[in-house]
């Protein structure tokens, strides 16, 4: 099946700092999505982004399909961005609505 | 609050044993993801049903089942439970079929199996 690595695996970051996270894939997807989940657990989907570039506030992201990468950018941070980042893929060869998630990016923003 | 609900929120229970899981989708969502979270595996796709029917696969173990039921709340069954089996089960809940759409999480059941 699709690889999918994150990187960094951590990053620390100053409230206000600008930071990238990156997800490389090992083959065509015909889904990619990133989620972030916060302190508590709990889990949110920021972006549909199989192709192209999208903006949603202060994030945004954008996948480069036919170099096998996406990059979720975070401007201005506060320290309600912190938590663990995930993106997630589902490759052009495995069955319909078959997610692989990356390994995540823990995020941490001080004040 | 992402309008889906899980319950119960905490599950301890023995290795060898069966539990089953809730979800109720938000109104009006018809798809249902279940997913699992552990330290050894990370975040794993587990399954999808859509309007009662399984429409996608993961990596769920034949030791689970899940079903979606006329009112759209899920299911997730665990049998002869295992150490492994640790984990915390998200549901999530989306309005189609399509990718495009945008999945919303429940707070997630933490399974302890001592």
């Amino acid at each position: 099946g699709i690889q999918v690595e994150q990187s960094p695996p951590d990053l620390i970051l100053q409230e206000g700092a600008n930071s990238t996270l990156r997800c490389n894939f090992s083959d065509s997807v015909n889904n990619l999505q990133w989620f972030h989940q916060n302190p508590w657990g709990q889990l949110i989907n920021l972006f549909y982004i199989p192709s192209g570039t999208k903006q949603n506030g202060r994030l945004s992201a954008t996948t480069v399909a036919t170099e096998r990468y996406s990059l979720l950018y975070i401007s201005s941070s506060q320290t309600t961005d912190s938590g663990v980042y995930f993106c997630a893929v589902e490759g052009t060869t495995d069955s319909w609505g078959k997610f692989q998630f990356g390994a995540g990016t823990q995020v941490v923003v001080t004040p | 609050d992402s309008g889906v609900t899980q319950t119960p929120k905490h599950l301890i229970t023995a290795t060898g044993q069966r539990v089953t899981l809730r979800c109720s989708p938000r109104s009006g969502d018809l798809s249902v993801y279940w997913y699992q979270q552990s330290l050894d595996q990370g975040l794993q796709f587990l399954i999808q049903y859509y309007n009662g029917e399984e429409r996608a696969k993961g990596n769920i173990l034949e030791r689970f089942s899940a079903q979606q039921f006329p009112d759209l709340h899920s299911e997730l069954n665990l049998s002869s439970l295992e150490l492994g089996d640790s984990a915390l089960y998200f549901c999530a809940s989306s309005p189609s079929l399509a990718r495009a759409d945008t999945q919303y999480f429940g707070p997630g059941t933490r399974l302890t199996v001592l």
